[in-house]
């Protein structure tokens, strides 16, 4: 099956500081990503929706100012989690779509974030 | 977005025994997805079940679907204390997919 990667996958920083995250698909063009979010004993929450050379969509009461996207490749989606907080404090998870039918979505492994 | 629930949330078998899961979603769906997370960890994907399909079988894994009711269930047969894990749904709308709130299995060697 296709692979999507993410990195880094495990990050601690300080409150205030920015922090960013990659996801790749790495043998398959995605035009589309998702980022979800979960926290500990929780489901998986979309955040937002990255669409390659365009703005991405985000869900209801996630801030996009907080939470930078860029798409700026078929291969490869960031998020920025900006001047973060312990509440940020998460675990992050990417998805890509494959471009082209039928769609079909890929999970990367995630990332640990704690801000302290 | 619309999140579907599950049942139990967490449930405590042991090795040997069968488990059940449920999941009733809300929203019309091409199709729905279950997927296994242990803890800290990735997803795995399970099994997908398309909308016109009522049942699948994937190695000891059985999933069912009523679409006029709305829900979905996973039987694990034979269960391992390996299987022991979070198993979330996932309905696929547009493009998206929207998770239920999960089941936490605990299998008992």
């Amino acid at each position: 099956g296709a692979v999507v990667s993410q990195h880094p996958s495990r990050v601690i920083c300080k409150s205030g500081t920015s922090v960013k995250i990659e996801c790749r698909s790495l043998d398959f063009q995605a035009t589309t990503m998702f980022w979800y979010r979960q926290f500990p004993k929780q489901s998986l929450m979309l955040m937002a929706t990255s669409n390659e050379g365009s703005k991405a969509t985000y869900e209801q009461g996630v801030e996009k100012d907080k939470f930078l996207i860029n798409h700026a490749s078929l291969t490869l989606s960031t998020l920025t989690v900006t001047s973060a907080h312990p509440e940020d404090s998460s675990f992050y998870i990417c998805s890509a779509l494959t471009s082209g039918g039928p769609y079909e979505q890929y999970f990367g492994p995630g990332t640990r974030l704690t801000v302290t | 977005s619309q999140q579907g629930e599950e049942d139990p949330q967490a449930l405590s078998i042991q090795e040997g025994e069968n488990a059940t899961m449920n999941c009733s979603y809300k929203t019309s769906i091409n199709n729905l997805q279950w997927y296994r997370q242990n803890s800290g960890r990735g997803l795995v994907h399970l099994i997908l079940i398309r909308s016109n399909e009522r049942e699948k079988h994937s190695g000891r894994l059985r999933v069912t679907l009523d679409t006029s009711k709305k829900s979905s269930s996973l039987l694990i047969t034979a269960s391992r204390a390996a299987d022991t894990a979070s198993y979330f749904c996932a309905t696929a709308g547009r493009r998206a997919l929207t998770f239920g709130s999960g089941t936490r299995l605990q299998v008992q060697p």
